[in-house]
């Protein structure tokens, strides 16, 4: 089954960072704009971000606005969420999404995040 | 950005019928034909059901169908299966982007 590969996820301190990855051998994530979403234990889907397929367009969430940067790398095949000053809400699984038609259809199986002193 | 608002939860027994509702604003629901729908089982990632309001993804079954009107997007399960027990959520492009999700339907299978 084609899915995204998440990784990066750990137990951090409040006030520190982390860098999550997203990426796949299954086609080229280059070609395609990717969200990332996330779910804390017991809720619902909060959508991030979104980068465009070449990059050049990020939109975020506005709780998240300021502290966490969605980026590639520059084959494009890569792509991360840079979380800074994390606070105990931010802790959840976190899910990168490829987009098609303005929907979700390829995702990975999540990396967790726990912000906690 | 405000989250759509859906029921928490809905049941229905075995070939029965139900219809999960999605609203949002002007500004999401009402302004786009860009809804998608998503089953996610315990413990799994989401899988998309529905996209561009009416349309399945190759391999879901006919028995999903989704619908708008409005401001208010719909998701009916036709003949419900023990299988369809799942949480569901709607999803809205919301501009520029952005992307805006429901809080989530427990549907029950009784």
């Amino acid at each position: 089954q084609v899915q995204l590969v998440e990784s990066g996820g750990g137990v951090v301190q409040p006030g520190r960072s982390l860098r999550l990855s997203c990426t796949t051998s299954a086609f080229s994530l280059r070609n395609y704009p990717v969200h990332w979403v996330r779910q804390a234990q017991g809720q619902g889907l909060e959508w991030l971000s979104f980068i465009s397929s070449n990059g050049l367009e990020q939109f975020y969430e506005d709780s998240v606005e300021g502290r966490f940067i969605i980026s590639r790398d520059k084959s494009g095949n890569t792509v991360f969420l840079q979380l800074n000053r994390l606070r105990p809400a931010d802790t959840a699984v976190y899910y990168c999404a490829r987009q098609q038609s303005a929907a979700l259809d390829v995702w990975g199986q999540g990396t967790t995040v726990s912000v906690s002193s | 950005q405000s989250a759509l608002t859906q029921p928490a939860s809905m049941s229905g027994s075995p070939g029965q019928s139900i219809t999960i509702s999605c609203t949002g604003t002007s500004s999401d629901i009402g302004a786009y034909n860009l809804i998608s729908w998503y089953q996610q089982n315990a413990g799994k990632a989401p899988k998309l059901m529905i996209y561009e309001v009416t349309k399945r993804p190759s391999g879901v079954s006919n028995r999903f169908s989704g619908s708008k009107s409005g401001n208010t997007a719909s998701l009916t399960i036709s003949g419900l299966q023990p299988e369809d027990e799942a949480d569901y959520y709607c999803c809205s492009f919301a501009g520029s982007g952005t992307l805006v999700f429901g809080g989530g339907t427990k549907l029950t299978v009784l």
